[in-house]
């Protein structure tokens, strides 16, 4: 089984609300990742976690706040977004994501529309 | 500069039309090529990874392969399911850089 789940599926919030993604995988991969989506372009990183330890911020704005509560979830806490953050969210998981040639799978994505 | 480059852009093909779709790199240390189909509003769901130059790996109607530079997805009479986007990704560390993507539309 290669599933990562991710809710919700889609989510509309105005510029002060506060919200959060999750993410799912259940098998035993010790890396996360949160990836950012805009139409027609390819994803791009924004946050890497590594044996629940952030490894890898891409220079991310404090609006969006990462969390890895154990090493099967990952939660992406929302604040006061602009409407220019409005996107595609990825998750995805590796088998440890410390090197090698593991390979990242993905969830289906968080459709977010900021108002 | 680590990069990586697709092409074509966009593709259209007839149904049974086989073709190519190239993901050149130039990305050091390179520690696997990665190919993804993306249909839209949904995550990129794995094909294939390739480790060294000279792999080949198939799957149904695709198959892919690796030279030092550039990998090759090698779509053979394709059908109108097929239609997406195909994205390439290297790996280095822990970082995958993706290409743009080849959007492909397969008409009946």
């Amino acid at each position: 089984d290669t599933e990562v789940t991710q809710t919700p599926k889609h989510l509309v919030m105005g510029m002060t609300n506060k919200k959060s993604l999750k993410c799912e995988q259940h098998m035993g991969h010790r890396a996360m990742y949160w990836y950012k989506q805009k139409a027609k372009k390819p994803p791009e990183l924004m946050f890497v976690y590594s044996y629940e330890k952030l490894s890898i911020n891409e220079s991310v704005p404090s609006r969006f706040s990462p969390e890895c509560p154990n090493s099967s979830l990952l939660n992406l806490h929302l604040h006061a977004l602009q409407p220019e953050d409005s996107a595609l969210y990825l998750c995805a998981s590796s088998q440890d994501g410390t090197g090698g040639t593991d390979t990242q799978y993905f969830g289906p994505g968080t459709r977010l529309t900021v108002l | 500069e680590d990069q990586v480059t697709q092409s074509p852009e966009a593709l259209r093909l007839q149904e049974g039309e086989s073709s190519s779709l190239n993901c050149s790199y130039t990305v050091s240390g390179l520690r696997g090529l990665f190919w993804y189909r993306q249909d839209p509003g949904k995550g990129p769901e794995f094909l294939f990874t390739l480790y060294s130059a000279g792999e080949e790996k198939e799957k149904e109607r695709l198959k892919a392969t690796l030279t030092k530079k550039e990998s090759f997805l090698h779509i053979t009479a394709p059908k109108p399911e097929d239609s997406a986007t195909y994205l390439c990704a290297v790996r280095k560390v822990n970082k995958f850089y993706f290409g743009s993507g080849t959007k492909l539309n397969v008409k009946p």
